[in-house]
């Protein structure tokens, strides 16, 4: 099945740096990458996805990129700010069974 | 948000009792999920509906039973559960499970501890 793999499990940053997060996937026919965000206590929810017919996708702050040759995809975030601190997830999905990476918890400091 | 609602918030119970999880989704989807999120782990599916019928069972132990009454409802039985199954478990539900749109709407879900 498919495996997803997800760096860093954390990231600190100040705010209005940039944040970089990566996933590696394993399994070659899978065609559709979201990342959700997970705050503190709350449910996760889609922030941005990707399709494999596409090599990046950009909206406002945050963007993503995919590599279908080297099976790896990562999320971009520009000018971070406090309220972007949660746990980030990105999933692999081949017919609609979503695989999740571990999460990255990203931390954004004032 | 009320798209997808979960009860009970959270849930204390031994390991002989039995007890059950209720989701409820009014988006009109015909997809639900059930998923387990344990610390440090990745978000674990569990089993999968689509038009209220199960299409996957991830090797879920059976102390753990679904029940899918129709595409607005999905519950999860629990009985003589182990520490280790002590959680937060997530329903989710998508448009349709074939459908190229996958995106998938998570309750709150529910803080499941067993003693």
């Amino acid at each position: 099945g498919e495996n997803v793999e997800q760096h860093p499990s954390t990231l600190s940053v100040q705010e209005g740096d940039s944040a970089v997060i990566k996933c590696t996937y394993s399994d070659s026919a899978s065609n559709y990458f979201p990342w959700y965000k997970q705050e503190l206590g709350k449910r996760p929810q889609l922030i941005i996805d990707i399709r494999s017919n596409v090599g990046e996708k950009k909206d406002q702050r945050i963007a993503v990129t995919l590599n279908k040759t080297a099976k790896h995809f990562s999320l971009h975030i520009t000018e971070t700010q406090p309220e972007d601190s949660a746990v980030y997830f990105c999933a692999a999905s081949r017919y609609s069974t979503l695989t999740f990476g571990k999460g990255t918890m990203l931390l954004v400091s004032p | 948000e009320t798209g997808v609602t979960q009860t009970p918030r959270h849930l204390v119970m031994g390991m002989t009792n039995k007890k059950s999880l209720k989701c409820e989704q009014h988006l009109g989807h015909n997809a639900m999920y059930w998923y387990k999120q344990s610390a440090k782990k990745p978000l674990e599916l569990m089993f999968v509906y689509n038009f209220k019928e199960q299409t996957e069972n991830n090797s879920v132990p059976s102390r753990f039973s679904p029940e899918c009454p129709n595409s607005s409802h999905l519950f999860l039985h629990l009985h003589t559960l182990q520490p280790e199954d002590s959680a937060l478990y997530l329903c989710a539900s998508s448009q349709d499970r074939t459908a190229r749109d996958v995106e998938q709407y998570f309750g709150p879900g529910t803080r499941l501890t067993v003693t």
